[in-house]
C-alpha cells in the first residue's frame, strides 16, 4: 500500500494553462505539505494544512491555490502556468499532534514540465 | 529563520569505502535534524534523525550521524558504501516550536549527489 500517493507521475502543459495535481496519504496523519524541487534539485516549502487549514504559505504566487477537501487529501491547483513552474511537486505529511515524531513521509512526486 | 547548508555538491567513492557527507545549520531556535535520500525518479526517504538525547544517531542502511551543537553540524557517515547508495542525499531542519496548529516546515539544504564506483 502506497502511504502517500501523487496523481499524475507526469504532466506536461503549455503555458498559460491550468492543471491540478492530487496527493493523498492512507497513514492518518493530521498535517500535509507540498514542497517544490528545482531543476537544481533544491527542494522548498509551499503551503502546509494541518487538519484541513492552511498554516503555512511560504510567498508563493497566488496563482497556486492548495484545497484540502480532507484531512486525506491535499490538492494543488496551479493557474495561468509559467515557464517558471517547471518543476518536481512533492506532497508529504507528517502525524504533528500527540507523537513526537517529527517525521515527513514523502510522495513519489509529480514532474511537471510547462512548454 | 533557519538555513542549511551543505559545501559537497557531489562526493564521488570508490564502493567499499568509507563516506561522510558534510551538514551545517544556522538557527536562531532550537532545531531538529533529518537526513533524507532521494533515489533517481523517487520522492524522498528518511535515513535518520535528530530529535533529542544521544547525539550520535543510527538510522537505515548503515548511515549515521552525529550531531554537534557546538559546530552546528550534523554530518553523515557511512563505513563501507555500496554501489546502491548511489543517490542523492538531503539534509533538513526544522524548528522544534509547533506553530499553533500543528505542522513544521522542513529547511533543506541544496543536496550532495554520492556516486559509488566500482
Amino acid at each position: 500500500d502506497t502511504a502517500v500517493s501523487q496523481t499524475p507521475k507526469y504532466l506536461v502543459t503549455q503555458m498559460g494553462n491550468d492543471k491540478s495535481i492530487k496527493c493523498e496519504q492512507n497513514l492518518g496523519h493530521d498535517t500535509m505539505y507540498w514542497y517544490k524541487q528545482d531543476s537544481k534539485k533544491f527542494l522548498k516549502i509551499m503551503f502546509s494544512y494541518n487538519n484541513k487549514e492552511l498554516i503555512i504559505n511560504e510567498t508563493v504566487p497566488n496563482r497556486f491555490s492548495p484545497k484540502s477537501p480532507d484531512k486525506a487529501h491535499l490538492n494543488l491547483h496551479i493557474n495561468s502556468l509559467e515557464l517558471g513552474d517547471s518543476a518536481v511537486y512533492f506532497c508529504a505529511s507528517s502525524q504533528v499532534v500527540g507523537t513526537g515524531n517529527h517525521e515527513q513521509y514523502f510522495g513519489p512526486g509529480t514532474r511537471l514540465t510547462v512548454t | 529563520a533557519q538555513s542549511v547548508t551543505q559545501l559537497d555538491s557531489q562526493v564521488p567513492v570508490f564502493e567499499e569505502a568509507p563516506v561522510e557527507l558534510r551538514c551545517n545549520y544556522s538557527s536562531s531556535v532550537s532545531v531538529y535534524l533529518f537526513w533524507y535520500v532521494q533515489y533517481p525518479n523517487q520522492g524522498l526517504q528518511l535515513l535518520l534523525k535528530y530529535l533529542s538525547g544521544s547525539t550520535l544517531v543510527k538510522g537505515i542502511n548503515g548511515f549515521e550521524a552525529e550531531f554537534n551543537k557546538s559546530q552546528t553540524s550534523f554530518h553523515l557517515r557511512k563505513p563501507s558504501v555500496h554501489i546502491s547508495d548511489t543517490a542523492e542525499y538531503f539534509c533538513a531542519v526544522s524548528d522544534r516550536s509547533l506553530r499553533a496548529g500543528g505542522g513544521n516546515k522542513l529547511t533543506f539544504g541544496t543536496g550532495t549527489q554520492l556516486k559509488v564506483e566500482l
